[in-house]
């Protein structure tokens, strides 16, 4: 079936500083992707809609320059957290539409900010 | 999209069939009810899809009545390695449009 690889899978970064989390679709061309964000004991809670090509739309309290995300080509979509702090400390999900198997997820990025 | 409505949690024991209902009273005609699980630090995975009536494949069942307010997975004889989170969904599948995720049901299997 189609994968989608994000990376990295673990980071740690020091607040105040920017983390780039990158998802891939392997072997399918995602035209969009979404960004999920989950905290402990929570479920996911959509973040952001990325299509190839034009600007990302956030959902509501979503801080669109601070979870920067960009969809430059067909099997790539970024998301970078900038000027990170503690709160935003999370684990950090991706996923893409697949056609005809519906939507696949990525294995996810737990974010730690020191 | 239509709300749904999941136990927060089960508790079963190996080898036991466990069903997990969910709601979903607003549900569109065009909806279709998928069922993901999600195991600690990953992303979530396809479990089954269905429409109406009832629908199985190699891990799981789904049974959903005529008026398809409500669903239930079904996982026969559960392992250990099932323990997961249980996520209801409704929408029009394959649509492109973005998927909403309620609270999911916290499945523990004991031995």
């Amino acid at each position: 079936g189609a994968v989608v690889s994000q990376h990295p899978s673990r980071v740690i970064c020091k607040s105040g500083t920017s983390v780039k989390i990158e998802c891939r679709s392997l072997d399918f061309q995602a035209t969009t992707m979404f960004w999920y964000r989950q905290f402990p004991k929570q479920s996911l809670m959509l973040m952001a809609t990325s299509n190839e090509g034009s600007k990302a739309t956030y959902e509501q309290g979503v801080e669109k320059d601070k979870f920067l995300i960009n969809h430059a080509s067909l099997t790539l979509s970024t998301l970078t957290v900038t000027s990170a702090h503690p709160e935003d400390s999370s684990f950090y999900i991706c996923s893409a539409i697949t056609g005809e198997d519906g939507y696949t997820f990525g294995s996810g990025t737990r974010l730690t900010v020191v | 999209l239509a709300k749904t409505t999941q136990p927060i949690s089960m508790d079963s024991y190996e080898g036991q069939e466990v069903n997990i209902t969910c709601s979903h009273n607003n549900i569109a005609t065009n909806d279709y009810i998928t069922w993901y699980q999600q195991f600690p630090s990953q992303g979530p995975r396809f479990i089954i899809q269905g429409y109406k009536t009832k629908v199985t494949n190699e891990v799981a069942s789904l049974f959903i009545p005529a008026d398809r307010k409500s669903s239930t997975l079904s996982l026969p004889r559960v392992s250990l390695s099932d323990t997961a989170v249980y996520y209801c969904l409704v929408g029009e599948h394959n649509q492109g449009g973005k998927l909403i995720f309620g609270q999911g049901t916290e499945l523990s299997v004991k031995p």
